[in-house]
């Protein structure tokens, strides 16, 4: 059962134009979200999060947004760099609602973003 | 200030062998974080330990794998007998201590280990 969805494996983006990751989740008790960008032969790397109480954050050229009636969040880039080239993931906690587990991530499978100069 | 430290980076076991995988967390963090992730899939969770106790171990097969986190020393994912499919990456996560309402979870991953089962 599949709780964090990345319905696109693959996204390719001109240098300068925005790009969009999708994600959905169906889990309601999930009330933290996080992107994560991962290069390989790396660990991932903590980009940007937001709270089920908030609906948009902004962090520089990345914002994140948070539609909770729908269960679905976005990763917006502007403007994409070459260096942004790699896989994003997804990833949901459940803090308040997971008891101590609180930091327990769930990741969708990933979405590899390719800038093309 | 140093990250999350994993070694081996790359290990290769035999069929039947055990593979003992290491994870210092980051300084001051107290909570450590195990994932695995399979090729062409996304990271799934395997089990949460602080200092000498394990909080979830929901995501361990429940056989061949231990985990454990002592009071002195790294994190330490163990599977033996390993199989074929054992073979992925495993990623060790490392967040601080503090007040749960107040905690983010920005946990910070190490490199990984990518084990292959030959």
């Amino acid at each position: 059962d599949q709780q964090v969805k990345q319905n696109s494996p693959s996204l390719s983006v001109q240098e300068g134009r925005i790009s969009i990751l999708n994600c959905d989740y169906t889990n309601s008790m999930f009330d933290y979200f996080l992107w994560y960008k991962k290069y390989p032969a790396e660990g991932p790397t903590f980009l940007i999060s937001i709270s089920s109480i908030k609906d948009k954050n902004e962090d520089g050229r990345f914002t994140v947004f948070l539609n909770k009636s729908a269960k679905h969040l976005s990763l917006h880039i502007v403007p994409s760099q070459p260096g942004d080239s790699a896989v994003y993931f997804c990833a949901a906690s459940a803090r308040f609602n997971g008891g101590t587990s609180y930091g327990k991530l769930t990741f969708g499978q990933g979405t590899i973003l390719t800038v093309h100069p | 200030n140093a990250g999350v430290m994993q070694n081996p980076r790359h290990l290769v076991r035999r069929r039947g062998q055990e593979a003992r995988l290491r994870c210092s967390p980051m300084k001051g963090h107290s909570h450590v974080y195990w994932y695995r992730q399979l090729p062409e899939e996304g990271l799934k969770f395997m089990v949460y330990l602080q200092k000498e106790n394990i909080i979830d171990e929901s995501g361990m097969p429940k056989e061949r794998f231990s985990a454990e986190f002592p009071k002195e020393g790294p994190s330490i994912l163990r599977i033996q007998q390993v199989v074929r499919g054992d073979s992925a990456a495993y990623f060790c996560a490392s967040s601080p201590p503090g007040q749960l309402s107040r905690r983010n979870t920005e946990a910070f991953f190490g490199q990984g280990t990518r084990l292959t089962v030959v």
